[in-house]
C-alpha cells in the first residue's frame, strides 16, 4: 500500500507562472517531509523540507506547505523557470530509526516557454 | 555536492551472473542506503546500513544482499541477476536521525544496470 502518493504523473506550466505539485500521505507517524528534484541521468537532489511542527517553509522561489489534518503537502514554485523542468519526488520520514525515506512515484514538471 | 561515488556507472550483464555495485562516500556519514528507480514506481529502498556491519532489509530486498565492512563503503550484490533487476540504482547517505529535525539523505549519481 502506497504511503506517499503523488497523483499527478505530469504537470505542464507556462514559464513565469506558478507551479504547484501535490503530495498526500497516509502514515500519521511521518514527521518530516522533503522534496527532491531529478534531472535525467542524474541522481535526485534535495530541494526543500518541512518538519511536522511547521506548516510552511520557504526558500527563494520554493515554498512547501503542510496540512497535517489533511495529510497533504504541496510544493509551490514561483515564478517557474525552464530549468525547473524535472521530475519532483515527495518523500517522508518517520524518524526514530535508520530506515530511510518513503518516496512517492514522482511528478514530471514541464515548463513551457 | 555530497561526496558519493558509485561504480560502475553503467553495466550490461547476462542473466544468472553475479553483479556487485559499489558506493563510496567521503562524508563519514553513518547511514547508507541503496534505492532503485523504475518507471511507475519512483524510488524504492532495497537495503540500508546504520553502521559498519549493521544492515537491514528495505521494501524490495529479494534477490539482493549488501555488505558494509568500512564506514565509507556500501556494496550491493545481485547474487544471480534477473531481467527484473534491470534498473537504475542509487546509493544515498545521511547523517542525522533526530526526530523532527529530519533525515535529509543525499544521493549519488546512479548506476545503470541492464540484465540481458
Amino acid at each position: 500500500d502506497q504511503q506517499v502518493k503523488q497523483n499527478s504523473p505530469s504537470l505542464s506550466v507556462q514559464e513565469g507562472r506558478i507551479s504547484i505539485l501535490n503530495c498526500d500521505y497516509t502514515n500519521s507517524m511521518f514527521d518530516y517531509f522533503l522534496w527532491y528534484k531529478k534531472y535525467p541521468a542524474e541522481g535526485p537532489t534535495f530541494l526543500i523540507s518541512i518538519s511536522s511542527i511547521k506548516d510552511k517553509n520557504e526558500d527563494g522561489r520554493f515554498t512547501v506547505f503542510l496540512n497535517k489534518s489533511a495529510k497533504h503537502l504541496s510544493l509551490h514554485i514561483v515564478p517557474s523557470q525552464p530549468g525547473d523542468s524535472a521530475v519532483y519526488f515527495c518523500a517522508a520520514d518517520s524518524g526514530g530509526g535508520a530506515d530511510g525515506l518513503t518516496f512517492g512515484k514522482g511528478t514530471h514538471l514541464i515548463i513551457q516557454p | 555536492d555530497a561526496g558519493i561515488t558509485q561504480s560502475p556507472r553503467h553495466k550490461v550483464t547476462e542473466t544468472g551472473t553475479p553483479v556487485t555495485l559499489r558506493c563510496h562516500q567521503t562524508e563519514n556519514h553513518r547511514y547508507m542506503y541503496w534505492y532503485r528507480q523504475d518507471p511507475g514506481h519512483g524510488l524504492r529502498l532495497i537495503h540500508y546500513s546504520y553502521g559498519v556491519k549493521d544492515t537491514d532489509k528495505g521494501e524490495v530486498s529479494d534477490g539482493y544482499s549488501v555488505s558494509r565492512s568500512k564506514t565509507e563503503d556500501f556494496l550491493l550484490t545481485l547474487e544471480s541477476a534477473t531481467s527484473s533487476q534491470t534498473s537504475v540504482y542509487f546509493c544515498a547517505i545521511s547523517e542525522s536521525r533526530v526526530r523532527n529535525s529530519g533525515n535529509t539523505i543525499y544521493f549519488g549519481e546512479g548506476s545503470w544496470l541492464t540484465v540481458v
